[in-house]
Protein backbone atom coordinates (compact mmCIF):
# COMPACT_ATOMS: atom_id res chain seq x y z
CA UNK A 1 0.00 0.00 0.00
CA UNK A 2 1.21 3.21 -1.50
CA UNK A 3 1.88 5.72 1.60
CA UNK A 4 2.44 8.58 -0.81
CA UNK A 5 1.86 8.51 -4.30
CA UNK A 6 1.57 11.31 -7.27
CA UNK A 7 0.91 10.84 -10.74
CA UNK A 8 1.79 11.55 -13.29
CA UNK A 9 5.31 10.17 -12.87
CA UNK A 10 6.44 11.82 -15.83
CA UNK A 11 5.13 14.29 -17.82
CA UNK A 12 6.52 15.99 -21.25
CA UNK A 13 4.60 19.49 -22.30
CA UNK A 14 5.30 22.15 -24.35
CA UNK A 15 6.42 25.55 -22.86
CA UNK A 16 2.73 27.90 -22.24
CA UNK A 17 1.16 24.79 -22.02
CA UNK A 18 -1.17 24.36 -18.14
CA UNK A 19 -0.70 20.78 -16.25
CA UNK A 20 -1.67 19.48 -13.16
CA UNK A 21 0.34 17.04 -10.56
CA UNK A 22 -1.53 15.12 -8.25
CA UNK A 23 -0.13 14.12 -4.84
CA UNK A 24 -2.48 11.45 -2.40
CA UNK A 25 -1.42 10.70 1.41
CA UNK A 26 -2.93 7.75 2.66
CA UNK A 27 -1.25 8.10 6.18
CA UNK A 28 -3.88 10.30 7.84
CA UNK A 29 -1.07 13.09 7.98
CA UNK A 30 -2.31 16.67 8.43
CA UNK A 31 0.50 18.58 6.68
CA UNK A 32 1.42 17.84 3.03
CA UNK A 33 4.58 19.77 1.21
CA UNK A 34 5.79 20.58 -2.55
CA UNK A 35 9.32 20.45 -2.94
CA UNK A 36 11.15 20.68 -5.99
CA UNK A 37 14.45 19.03 -7.33
CA UNK A 38 16.24 21.33 -9.96
CA UNK A 39 18.60 19.57 -12.90
CA UNK A 40 21.89 19.81 -9.58
CA UNK A 41 20.14 17.74 -7.57
CA UNK A 42 19.60 20.46 -4.88
CA UNK A 43 15.84 20.29 -3.01
CA UNK A 44 14.21 23.44 -1.85
CA UNK A 45 10.33 23.87 -0.34
CA UNK A 46 7.73 25.19 -2.52
CA UNK A 47 4.49 24.92 -0.51
CA UNK A 48 3.23 23.43 2.55
CA UNK A 49 -0.41 23.15 3.80
CA UNK A 50 -1.39 21.84 6.89
CA UNK A 51 -5.18 20.65 6.78
CA UNK A 52 -5.91 22.05 3.64
CA UNK A 53 -4.30 25.95 4.94
CA UNK A 54 -1.38 27.10 3.64
CA UNK A 55 1.18 27.44 5.61
CA UNK A 56 4.45 27.77 3.72
CA UNK A 57 4.25 30.03 0.51
CA UNK A 58 8.22 30.31 -0.68
CA UNK A 59 9.32 32.80 -2.96
CA UNK A 60 7.59 30.99 -6.15
CA UNK A 61 6.17 32.25 -9.18
CA UNK A 62 2.12 33.03 -9.10
CA UNK A 63 2.51 30.34 -12.19
CA UNK A 64 2.64 27.76 -9.65
CA UNK A 65 -0.65 27.32 -7.64
CA UNK A 66 -1.24 24.50 -5.15
CA UNK A 67 -4.83 23.34 -3.74
CA UNK A 68 -5.83 21.18 -0.92
CA UNK A 69 -9.57 19.62 -1.45
CA UNK A 70 -8.87 17.70 2.11
CA UNK A 71 -6.03 17.02 4.28
CA UNK A 72 -5.41 13.60 1.52
CA UNK A 73 -4.72 15.38 -1.18
CA UNK A 74 -2.46 18.46 -2.17
CA UNK A 75 -2.12 18.94 -6.25
CA UNK A 76 0.05 21.68 -8.02
CA UNK A 77 -1.47 23.20 -11.04
CA UNK A 78 1.51 25.46 -13.14
CA UNK A 79 0.17 27.59 -15.84
CA UNK A 80 2.14 28.96 -18.80
CA UNK A 81 4.79 26.65 -18.32
CA UNK A 82 8.50 27.96 -18.69
CA UNK A 83 11.91 25.58 -19.64
CA UNK A 84 12.53 26.34 -16.51
CA UNK A 85 10.29 24.68 -14.34
CA UNK A 86 11.67 21.35 -15.79
CA UNK A 87 12.30 19.91 -12.54
CA UNK A 88 11.32 16.68 -10.45
CA UNK A 89 8.70 17.67 -8.34
CA UNK A 90 8.51 15.73 -4.97
CA UNK A 91 5.16 15.89 -2.46
CA UNK A 92 5.97 14.48 1.25
CA UNK A 93 3.89 14.51 4.03
CA UNK A 94 4.32 14.49 8.19
CA UNK A 95 2.03 14.46 11.18
CA UNK A 96 2.67 17.84 12.36
CA UNK A 97 3.66 20.87 10.69
CA UNK A 98 5.11 22.88 13.69
CA UNK A 99 9.11 22.45 14.20
CA UNK A 100 8.06 22.14 18.13
CA UNK A 101 7.26 18.64 16.94
CA UNK A 102 9.91 17.71 14.25
CA UNK A 103 8.77 14.31 12.63
CA UNK A 104 9.37 12.13 9.62
CA UNK A 105 8.74 13.44 6.12
CA UNK A 106 7.40 10.48 4.30
CA UNK A 107 8.19 11.30 0.06
CA UNK A 108 6.06 10.48 -2.86
CA UNK A 109 8.18 9.27 -5.94
CA UNK A 110 8.29 12.18 -7.79
CA UNK A 111 7.21 13.74 -11.21
CA UNK A 112 9.43 14.84 -13.41
CA UNK A 113 8.24 17.27 -15.61
CA UNK A 114 10.21 18.13 -19.07
CA UNK A 115 9.13 21.26 -20.62
CA UNK A 116 9.82 21.62 -24.52
CA UNK B 1 26.42 30.42 1.49
CA UNK B 2 23.95 27.06 1.75
CA UNK B 3 22.67 27.32 5.47
CA UNK B 4 23.49 23.13 5.14
CA UNK B 5 26.73 22.26 3.99
CA UNK B 6 27.71 18.58 2.74
CA UNK B 7 31.34 16.76 2.21
CA UNK B 8 32.22 15.33 0.51
CA UNK B 9 30.49 15.60 -2.77
CA UNK B 10 31.28 12.73 -3.84
CA UNK B 11 32.47 9.42 -2.27
CA UNK B 12 33.66 6.22 -3.85
CA UNK B 13 34.34 3.51 -1.28
CA UNK B 14 35.18 -0.23 -1.17
CA UNK B 15 32.53 -2.74 -0.55
CA UNK B 16 33.40 -3.49 3.62
CA UNK B 17 35.11 -0.07 3.65
CA UNK B 18 34.12 2.02 6.85
CA UNK B 19 32.62 5.30 5.29
CA UNK B 20 31.52 8.68 6.78
CA UNK B 21 29.11 11.72 5.48
CA UNK B 22 29.50 14.97 6.91
CA UNK B 23 27.02 17.59 7.29
CA UNK B 24 27.16 21.19 8.71
CA UNK B 25 24.58 23.50 9.39
CA UNK B 26 24.46 27.63 10.34
CA UNK B 27 21.31 27.87 11.76
CA UNK B 28 19.48 26.84 14.93
CA UNK B 29 17.22 23.69 14.00
CA UNK B 30 14.70 21.64 15.68
CA UNK B 31 16.29 18.27 14.42
CA UNK B 32 18.40 17.14 11.80
CA UNK B 33 17.27 14.67 8.90
CA UNK B 34 19.15 12.05 7.10
CA UNK B 35 17.47 11.31 3.69
CA UNK B 36 18.79 8.12 0.90
CA UNK B 37 17.67 8.95 -2.81
CA UNK B 38 18.71 5.61 -5.20
CA UNK B 39 19.35 6.03 -8.64
CA UNK B 40 15.61 5.28 -9.43
CA UNK B 41 14.42 9.13 -7.53
CA UNK B 42 13.03 8.15 -4.74
CA UNK B 43 13.78 9.46 -1.10
CA UNK B 44 13.55 7.90 1.95
CA UNK B 45 14.45 9.10 5.34
CA UNK B 46 16.60 7.27 7.60
CA UNK B 47 17.18 9.12 10.66
CA UNK B 48 15.45 11.97 12.67
CA UNK B 49 17.60 13.27 15.26
CA UNK B 50 17.97 16.29 17.63
CA UNK B 51 20.40 15.15 20.24
CA UNK B 52 23.24 12.37 20.35
CA UNK B 53 23.33 9.21 18.38
CA UNK B 54 20.62 6.65 16.00
CA UNK B 55 21.70 3.67 15.18
CA UNK B 56 19.89 1.20 11.96
CA UNK B 57 21.21 -1.63 11.18
CA UNK B 58 24.81 -0.69 9.49
CA UNK B 59 23.89 2.78 9.35
CA UNK B 60 24.44 5.26 12.86
CA UNK B 61 23.81 9.32 12.77
CA UNK B 62 25.25 10.91 15.32
CA UNK B 63 24.80 14.92 15.73
CA UNK B 64 26.63 17.62 18.12
CA UNK B 65 24.30 20.86 19.01
CA UNK B 66 27.09 22.78 19.91
CA UNK B 67 29.69 22.31 17.04
CA UNK B 68 26.43 21.99 14.56
CA UNK B 69 28.03 19.20 12.56
CA UNK B 70 26.11 16.12 11.94
CA UNK B 71 27.58 12.55 10.39
CA UNK B 72 26.37 9.66 8.49
CA UNK B 73 28.16 6.67 9.17
CA UNK B 74 27.87 3.42 7.31
CA UNK B 75 30.07 0.22 8.38
CA UNK B 76 30.68 -2.23 5.99
CA UNK B 77 28.65 -0.60 3.26
CA UNK B 78 27.58 -3.09 -0.02
CA UNK B 79 27.03 -1.71 -3.28
CA UNK B 80 23.47 -1.50 -2.87
CA UNK B 81 24.21 1.48 -0.82
CA UNK B 82 25.00 2.93 -3.34
CA UNK B 83 23.15 6.47 -3.76
CA UNK B 84 22.49 10.20 -2.84
CA UNK B 85 22.67 10.81 0.70
CA UNK B 86 21.17 14.02 1.78
CA UNK B 87 21.07 15.90 5.18
CA UNK B 88 18.43 18.50 5.98
CA UNK B 89 17.44 20.53 8.98
CA UNK B 90 14.26 21.95 10.08
CA UNK B 91 14.59 25.14 11.50
CA UNK B 92 11.86 27.86 12.57
CA UNK B 93 8.34 27.72 13.31
CA UNK B 94 7.53 25.45 10.78
CA UNK B 95 8.70 21.61 9.52
CA UNK B 96 9.79 22.55 6.51
CA UNK B 97 12.65 20.86 5.53
CA UNK B 98 16.46 23.02 4.31
CA UNK B 99 18.53 20.43 2.24
CA UNK B 100 22.30 19.87 1.58
CA UNK B 101 23.76 19.52 -1.30
CA UNK B 102 23.76 15.43 -1.08
CA UNK B 103 26.74 13.08 -1.13
CA UNK B 104 26.79 10.92 -3.90
CA UNK B 105 27.80 7.56 -2.62
CA UNK B 106 29.33 4.56 -5.25
CA UNK B 107 30.40 1.10 -3.22
CA UNK B 108 32.19 -0.87 -5.57
CA UNK B 109 32.20 -4.62 -4.99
Amino acid sequence: DTAVSQTPKYLVTQMGNDKSIKCEQNLGHDTMYWYKQDSKKFLKIMFSYNNKELIINETVPNRFSPKSPDKAHLNLHINSLELGDSAVYFCASSRYWTSGDSDTQYFGPGTRLTVL
Amino acid sequence: KNEVEQSPQNLTAQEGEFITINCSYSVGISALHWLQQHPGGGIVSLFMLSSGKKKHGRLIATINIQEKHSSLHITAPHPRDSAVYICAVTAGATNKLIFGTGTLLAVQP
